[in-house]
């Protein structure tokens, strides 16, 4: 397995709080992503990063933030949750370019009342 | 922009048959990568099988297969002697190089139920 892991896997929390996620790899991969699952839309990819201190946003990046200060670790924040944001998030990576596996963490289950 | 469509929201299948989970895609990129991954119910991700645009064969991992056909736009995954722990969601998803982010564009799944 790889070695991927996503803090908290659950959380609850009210609209209008801050929220980060995170994402912690052994791998030392370069490529890491952040996507959200929703029912009737498969994965959506939120942002990513292509190394320390570099990101980039993906198809659903409004309300979301991301840093990444060291490669084993790659955070995703909600500044200001809002309940359409209330989904599963997991966290991918990938060793670089052109590359043929992805692998994704557990997940976490966000639900913003 | 690169598109992926799964036109079958479910399948069922008996025990020990194969299936084909079709996938279409679209991208103007020449070079292109593959992918299936399996959600069971518990709700992980699983790596299933990988295509890359330029390989001369289909890809193979165990019971699966990837029946690709470029022409067609077309990466449809075969299980072979279907198992009642295949039951689960099944997505199909496509890396472009563009821009060399390796991002993974999903389809919306299909849901392949084994009957016993």
């Amino acid at each position: 397995d790889a070695g991927i892991t996503q803090s908290p896997r659950h959380k609850v929390t009210e609209t209008g709080t801050p929220v980060t996620l995170r994402c912690h790899q052994t791998e030392n991969h370069r490529y890491m992503y952040w996507y959200r699952q929703d029912p009737g839309h498969g994965l959506r990819l939120i942002h990513y990063s292509y190394g320390v201190k570099d990101t980039d946003k993906g198809e659903v990046s409004d309300g979301y933030s991301v840093s990444r200060s060291k490669t084993e670790d790659f955070l995703l924040t909600l500044e200001s949750a809002t309940s359409s944001q209330t989904s599963v998030y997991f966290c991918a990576i990938s060793p670089g370019l052109a590359m043929n596996e992805q692998f994704f963490g557990p997940g976490t289950r966000l639900t913003v009342l | 922009a690169q598109k992926i469509t799964q036109t079958q929201p479910g399948m069922f299948v008996q025990e020990k048959e194969a299936v084909t989970l079709d996938c279409t895609y679209d991208t103007s990129d020449p070079s292109y990568g593959l992918f299936w991954y399996k959600q069971p119910s518990s709700g992980e991700m699983i790596f299933l099988i990988y295509q890359g645009s330029y390989d001369q064969q289909n890809a193979t991992e165990g019971r699966y297969s990837l029946n690709f056909q470029k022409a067609r736009k077309s990466a449809n995954l075969v299980i072979s002697a279907s198992q009642l722990g295949d039951s689960a969601m099944y997505f199909c998803a496509m890396r472009g190089g563009q821009g060399g982010s390796e991002k993974l564009v999903f389809g919306k799944g299909t849901k392949l139920t084994v009957n016993p």
